[in-house]
């Protein structure tokens, strides 16, 4: 069965620096998002992307995150200056389209760890 | 705020036994529900979607949904030790998004 996958599965890094979080989605999919869950909390909706734009994206998703498809295949995640608060576990999903009647499809994750 | 609340449990039932797991959600308005299963350290992963009023049954789960109460309900046959989990209710925003409530902690005890 087709599947979303995320790298790298654990990413360390001190606090001020750049990380960029990589997912491919399933390959027919059309639509993706990155949502966040800080340990012990619930999963939240960070931003949508379709057709090389953002559709939409939470209060979370400010000036520090940016996403970009940059090939074919890859879809990224990169937080800028990174902060203590950011250590959670980042998972990219993906549906066929964008309808909330949709089923979407989450990769294992990214557990980011802030210094 | 659309808000989405569970019962943080944890819900212990014994191997056999039937696992009921109740989600309630703030927007009149929703038309999506779906309920994800969370193994401690993994990703979600879909069980259920349910989209019109009453039951949907797929093998041992039930999804049940009651619109008027704003109700969402998810119920597991003969529970199985493999089951313990976090079971995640989502409901489906306006924009395609998922909005999920923090899940409830099921143990079932062989």
């Amino acid at each position: 069965e087709p599947e979303v996958t995320q790298t790298p599965s654990h990413q360390v890094t001190q606090m001020g620096q750049e990380v960029i979080l990589r997912c491919v989605p399933i390959s027919n999919h059309l639509y993706f998002y990155w949502y966040r869950q800080i340990l012990g909390q619930k999963v939240e909706f960070l931003v949508s992307f379709y057709n090389n734009e953002i559709s939409e994206k939470s209060e979370i998703f400010d000036d520090q995150f940016s996403v970009e498809r940059p090939d074919g295949s890859n879809f990224t995640l990169k937080i800028r200056s990174t902060k203590l608060e950011d250590s959670a576990m980042y998972f990219c999903a993906s549906s066929l389209v964008q309808a909330s009647n949709q089923p979407q499809h989450f990769g294992d994750g990214t557990r980011l760890s802030i210094l | 705020q659309k808000e989405v609340e569970q019962n943080s449990g944890p819900l212990s039932v014994p191997e056999g036994a039937i696992a009921s797991l109740n989600c309630t959600y703030s927007d009149r308005g929703s038309q999506s529900f779906f309920w994800y299963r969370q193994y401690s350290g993994k990703s979600p992963e879909l069980i259920m979607s349910i989209y019109s009023n009453g039951d949907k049954e797929d093998g041992r789960f039930t999804a049940q949904l009651n619109k008027a109460s704003q109700y969402v309900s998810l119920l597991i046959r003969d529970s199985q030790p493999s089951d313990s989990a976090t079971y995640l209710c989502a409901v489906g925003g306006s924009q395609g998004n998922l909005i999920f409530g923090k899940g409830t902690k099921l143990s079932v005890k062989p």
